[in-house]
């Protein structure tokens, strides 16, 4: 699978856009990225993932780029309780195994 | 539907003690994982299943046996445990990849374990 790069942490003020970007520069044909999240303590909560397209559902949006060597995630209106450790992941299914690597993730502030 | 469950939420061993660690989840869901995660990272898998009857190895599969005798449910056992297992136990669900794109996995509370 791909590694992803993403940045340790981030600020957002709240009611604004936060804006989550994440590497992949590695990523193949066949992988899709996925974003997740874990608020403290609690087990991760998926977001969104996507192939080549933008994606978009009621938590968030994904911006894939063209070369699909990049991408980000945008959450339209950032509130308290979207503070939490967001993880970009890059898989595809094989019968060699699930080896997800989730890394370590942003962690991301949003002030009030 | 409750979703994925964790027996135990904490628990606290001696070097050497065993222990199982019990997922179930509702869903009726052919993937099940487990994670742990440590300090400052991401989750590592440990072990994983297809499907009932089916485990395989992730990550960081030593130290650790799993069984998936029911479909609902995944036990995670240590036999011996050591230090180095102490950590946050995680256990996971998710459609098969036939059913869904894989990728939605619904996540258990966690299991919060210490071994002195």
């Amino acid at each position: 699978d791909a590694k992803t790069t993403q940045p340790t942490s981030m600020d957002c003020a709240e009611g604004r856009a936060a804006n989550l970007p994440c590497n992949h520069s590695t990523i193949s044909g066949n992988e899709y990225v996925y974003w997740y999240r874990q608020i403290h303590s609690q087990g991760p909560q998926y977001i969104i993932h996507g192939l080549k397209n933008n994606e978009t559902n009621e938590m968030a949006s994904l911006i894939i780029t063209e070369d699909r060597k990049s991408s980000t995630l945008i959450l339209p209106h950032a509130t308290l309780r979207d503070t939490a450790v967001y993880y970009c992941i890059v898989r595809a299914y094989n019968t060699g195994g699930f080896k997800t690597i989730f890394g370590a993730g942003t962690r991301l502030f949003v002030k009030a | 539907n409750a979703g994925v469950t964790q027996t135990p939420k904490f628990r606290v061993l001696k070097t050497g003690q065993s222990m199982t660690l019990l997922c179930a989840q509702d869903m009726n869901h052919e993937y099940m994982y487990w994670y742990r995660q440590d300090p400052g990272m991401g989750l590592r898998l440990i072990h994983y299943s297809v499907g009932e009857g089916t485990t395989a190895k992730g990550e960081v599969p030593d130290g650790y046996n799993v069984s998936r005798l029911k479909k609902q449910n995944f036990l995670l056992g240590l036999e011996s445990a050591a230090p180095s297992q102490t950590s946050v136990y995680f256990c996971a669900s998710s459609y098969s990849f036939e059913e869904r794109e894989w990728g939605e996995q619904y996540f258990g509370p966690g299991t919060r374990l210490t071994v002195t």
